[in-house]
């Protein structure tokens, strides 16, 4: 069966240093993948999107980027994190199956 | 603008009532979702009713979409405690990468 991993799930991080949040999928191949960030009792906002290695599409011009290095491996990163970048960080993957599975979510602080 | 908007933005209700949500959109879709999200979790898929349907079963859930309106309700029949949660809808749109778009969500209280 299909699983999908996503660390860590609580991350505390002061302004200006770097960040890497890690999505890997299993029991599948070429998923589309897409990270997603939550405000505090809003809705998701997509971030960015991928069909392929190394195939990203970004949604909203951010201080994040994303990195999709091997099929089933999609990486957030920044390298100076802002506070507007605090939030619930959500990697999700779709194949052939029209639903989305969700990982469990990175609570990001930056302080 | 944001697809999907849910109400009401909070709900509470008694353990055995029956929990209503609705959901508006603003563009043609292929189909609906619904989602939900236990505080500090991922979100987990319910249902998904496809834009030539009316209505959908799945246990206690019923959900309809009306594309005339342009909006669609989750109705949780007999609730239980346990389906404290926020709710989301996702609309759905095929075309190359970006499909999902989720509203803002119903944040359902079941007390016992």
């Amino acid at each position: 069966s299909q699983t999908i991993h996503q660390w860590p799930a609580t991350l505390v991080q002061p302004v200006g240093s770097p960040l890497s949040l890690e999505c890997t999928v299993e029991g599948t191949s070429n998923p589309n993948l897409y990270w997603y960030r939550q405000a505090a009792g809003r809705g998701l906002q997509l971030l960015f999107y991928s069909v392929g290695i190394g195939q990203i599409s970004s949604e909203v011009p951010q201080n994040l980027s994303a990195s999709r290095p091997q099929d089933r491996q999609f990486i957030l990163s920044s390298k100076k994190l802002l506070l507007s970048d605090s939030g619930f960080y959500l990697c999700a993957w779709r194949r052939y199956n029209e639903k989305l599975f969700f990982g469990s979510g990175t609570q990001l602080s930056v302080l | 603008s944001q697809q999907g908007e849910e109400d009401p933005q909070a709900l509470s209700i008694q353990e055995g009532e029956n929990a209503t949500m609705n959901c508006s959109y603003k563009t043609s879709i292929n189909n609906l979702q619904w989602y939900r999200q236990n505080s500090g979790r991922g979100l987990v898929h319910l249902i998904l009713i496809r834009s030539n349907e009316r209505e959908k079963h799945s246990g206690r859930l019923r959900v309809t979409l009306d594309t005339s309106k342009k909006s669609s309700s989750l109705l949780i029949t007999a609730s239980r405690a346990a389906d404290t949660a926020s709710y989301f809808c996702a609309t759905v749109r095929f075309f190359y990468g970006q499909n999902f778009v989720f509203g803002p969500g119903t944040r359902l209280s079941v007390l016992p």
